[in-house]
């Protein structure tokens, strides 16, 4: 099946320490996207990549930080310097970075602090 | 990019269509409407998005007024599975999207 796998479902983090989220696709696709959720709130932009090797810094990068090596792979990163790392984690991907492309999200990673 | 409003909730008995509005007073002439949905926990989904006429798929119908400043998504036979929070996103240039709060649908068996 195509689509967006982002692993783990739930994962804790301790006070300073670093944590990385997994976000694949195989739908062969350029762009993809990093959003954070927080409860009863809507998603707020964290990074995004247009291409291999390139990624912009969306509304709320600070305590983040991302690498696109491989078009099927955008792991995100969250720092010891996110104080309030507890949220609902999306990753999406699109085609391209064209307007009218439809991002196609993964189920998400709840992210919990110790 | 244009903001929406959509209200915070809405109740629909099954069976029955389900009509969503969202207006979006500042929408400029390039600006597309997409509606997504979002099940408790899940990830967003892509339901349908129009520039300037109506537009139906298997999942759902989007009506924009003729001076596009609101838009209605209809789900036509709500099912249960249905109950979700619709995100109504008026968007140009950059493909990021704003999801605002939405309208939590409740589908009443």
């Amino acid at each position: 099946d195509g689509g967006i796998t982002q692993s783990p479902k739930y994962l804790f983090r301790k006070e300073g320490q670093n944590v990385t989220l997994s976000c694949e696709q195989n739908l062969n696709h350029d762009a993809m996207y990093w959003y954070r959720q927080d409860p009863g709130q809507g998603l707020r932009l964290i990074y995004y990549s247009q291409i291999v090797n390139d990624f912009q810094k969306g509304d709320i990068a600070e305590g983040y930080s991302v690498s696109r090596e491989k078009k099927e792979s955008f792991p995100l990163t969250v720092t010891s310097a996110q104080k309030n790392p507890t949220a609902f984690y999306l990753c999406a991907s699109s085609i391209d970075f064209q307007t009218k492309n439809i991002q196609y999200f993964g189920a998400g990673t709840r992210l919990s602090v110790l | 990019d244009a903001k929406t409003t959509q209200p915070p909730s809405m109740d629909c008995a099954e069976g029955r269509a389900a009509n969503l509005p969202c207006n979006h007073s500042t929408i400029s002439g390039n600006e597309y409407v997409y509606w997504y949905r979002q099940i408790h926990s899940q990830g967003p989904q892509y339901i349908i998005h129009g520039l300037k006429n109506n537009e139906t798929n298997e999942m759902a119908s989007l009506i924009i007024t003729e001076d596009r400043k609101s838009s209605t998504l209809i789900l036509p036979h709500a099912t249960l599975r249905d109950t979700a929070v619709y995100y109504c996103i008026v968007k140009t240039g950059a493909n990021n999207l704003f999801f605002g709060t939405g309208t939590r649908l409740t589908i009443i068996p």
